[in-house]
């Protein structure tokens, strides 16, 4: 069975820009989680998405968004970068059922905003 | 809130050493508690996990016993080898599934 893959790996943009992460997760995983990781912060939790409706939010500002797609393959928005934005984001699925817990991740794509 | 503390690194180590690594938790309930790793240039693979109290995880000769009473879930090797090092990450699963991760703990193994 093929990973969490996500793209593109590696960005670089300037204040001020957009940008559009797309994580596809395991097959038969419903649920798609983001995470921003910080030398600084660590691992902070985004949001996740089960079955395209947005299930849990962590402490981020507007600028960050996300959806979900009927095929359960997600994708995270960030308007307006910021400097601070610059970090490794990782996308996990979990599947359901008993091992919903369980967190299956990407590789994650890194962003730098210069 | 749900919250998750391990002990900072680097945490550097001879080959064949003996490894703890210490992490705590705060939360209400009964958490699932993991232990990740993250290789170099990689995403997070989940290493072992443990659902109740008690209970004990192991994968690739790393152990880690869920331990209600003092809230812990230290992980620990009983040999490392250089490809051992990388950062771990112990988490919980809180009442509404989401992951809560510690910082992280830098582990060198020297050859």
């Amino acid at each position: 069975k093929a990973g969490v893959t996500q793209t593109p790996r590696y960005l670089i943009k300037t204040r001020g820009q957009q940008v559009t992460l797309s994580c596809s997760p395991i097959s038969g995983h419903r649920s798609v989680s983001w995470y921003q990781q910080t030398p600084g912060q660590g691992l902070q939790f985004l949001f996740e998405y089960f079955s395209e409706t947005q299930r849990n939010k962590g402490n981020f500002p507007g600028r960050f968004s996300g959806r979900q797609f009927s095929n359960s393959r997600s994708e995270m928005n960030v308007s307006t970068l910021e400097l601070g934005d610059s970090a490794l984001y990782l996308c996990a699925s979990s599947p359901a059922g008993t091992d919903k817990e369980t967190q299956y991740f990407g590789p994650g794509t890194r962003l730098l905003v210069l | 809130g749900n919250s998750v503390t391990q002990m900072e690194g680097p945490v550097t180590l001879s080959e064949e050493a003996f490894l703890t690594i210490n992490c705590t938790y705060t939360a209400t309930g009964y958490p699932s508690l993991f232990w990740y790793v993250q290789y170099p240039g990689e995403g997070l693979q989940l290493l072992l996990k443990a659902t109740k109290a008690d209970d004990k995880g192991s994968n690739k000769g790393f152990e880690a016993t869920y331990r209600k009473e003092t809230t812990s879930f230290h992980l620990e090797k009983g040999s490392v080898q250089v490809s051992d090092s990388a950062v771990y990450f112990c988490a919980l699963s809180d009442r509404d599934d989401k992951i809560i991760f510690g910082k992280g703990t830098r582990l060198h193994i020297l050859p």
